[in-house]
């Protein structure tokens, strides 16, 4: 398997424009988890989906922020409009069960000018 | 709400000796702990997840306990080498929630040939 895959690495965007994030899980994880990494705050989970169904958003900032998973092999976090402060790397991560133990993927560092 | 707290925060070692990374948390109601590794500008890899009913795991030169009475686990390395330089953290998954884990901040670790 090649493990949890994102897109793009890196994403240097304006002030003011749309992101969007994409995920692809491991085949047969059925929870996806959406973190955000910065040096002030940390790892922060922003979402995550049990079977395809958003089981806790409270992490998500703002209304600027949305993720979606339309079914078992695909997710996106987009951010609309994105602010300088949105800047930091965003992790997924997918496992078999919440409790099982994580697999993350690579990161997309944002950069927003 | 669950804290979970890494110290040091930054540790550097000769090559060859053995040492240990803290993480405590203060919910002993948890479902797992799971250590990992991230290198800088990398993502997280998994090293070892111990469930709330276990009190050790071991892989190759690493072994983790869990004493949960306490809020403690540790992650012993052996024998260390300038490749386990990474930093390492801990997450603490809670037995209400298992899909939202708590992550500790990390320790840096650099060891030096």
């Amino acid at each position: 398997d090649a493990g949890v895959i994102q897109s793009p690495r890196h994403e240097v965007t304006e002030m003011g424009q749309e992101v969007t994030l994409r995920c692809k899980p491991i085949s047969g994880h059925n929870s996806l988890f959406w973190y955000r990494q910065t040096m002030m705050r940390g790892l922060e989970l922003l979402i995550y989906f049990n079977n395809n169904v958003p089981i806790d958003d409270s992490g998500m900032p703002e209304d600027r922020f949305s993720a979606k998973m339309p079914n078992a092999s695909f997710s996106t976090l987009k951010i609309q409009p994105s602010e300088p402060r949105d800047s930091a790397v965003y992790f997924c991560a997918s496992s078999l069960g919440g409790a099982a133990g994580y697999t993350f993927g690579s990161g997309t560092r944002l950069t927003v000018v | 709400k669950q804290e979970v707290t890494q110290i040091p925060a930054a540790l550097s070692v000769p090559e060859g000796e053995n040492l240990v990374l803290n993480c405590s948390f203060t919910d002993s109601a948890i479902y797992n702990l799971q250590w990992f590794r991230q290198d800088p500008g990398k993502g997280l890899t998994s090293l070892l997840l111990i469930q709330s009913s276990q009190r050790e795991q071991t892989s190759g030169r690493l072994n983790a306990s869990l004493d949960k009475s306490s809020g403690r686990s540790t992650l012993y390395i052996a024998a260390s080498q300038p490749g386990d330089s990474a930093t390492y953290l801990c997450a603490v998954s809670p037995h209400t929630n298992a899909g939202k884990s708590t992550f500790g901040d990390g320790t840096t670790l650099t060891v030096k040939p």
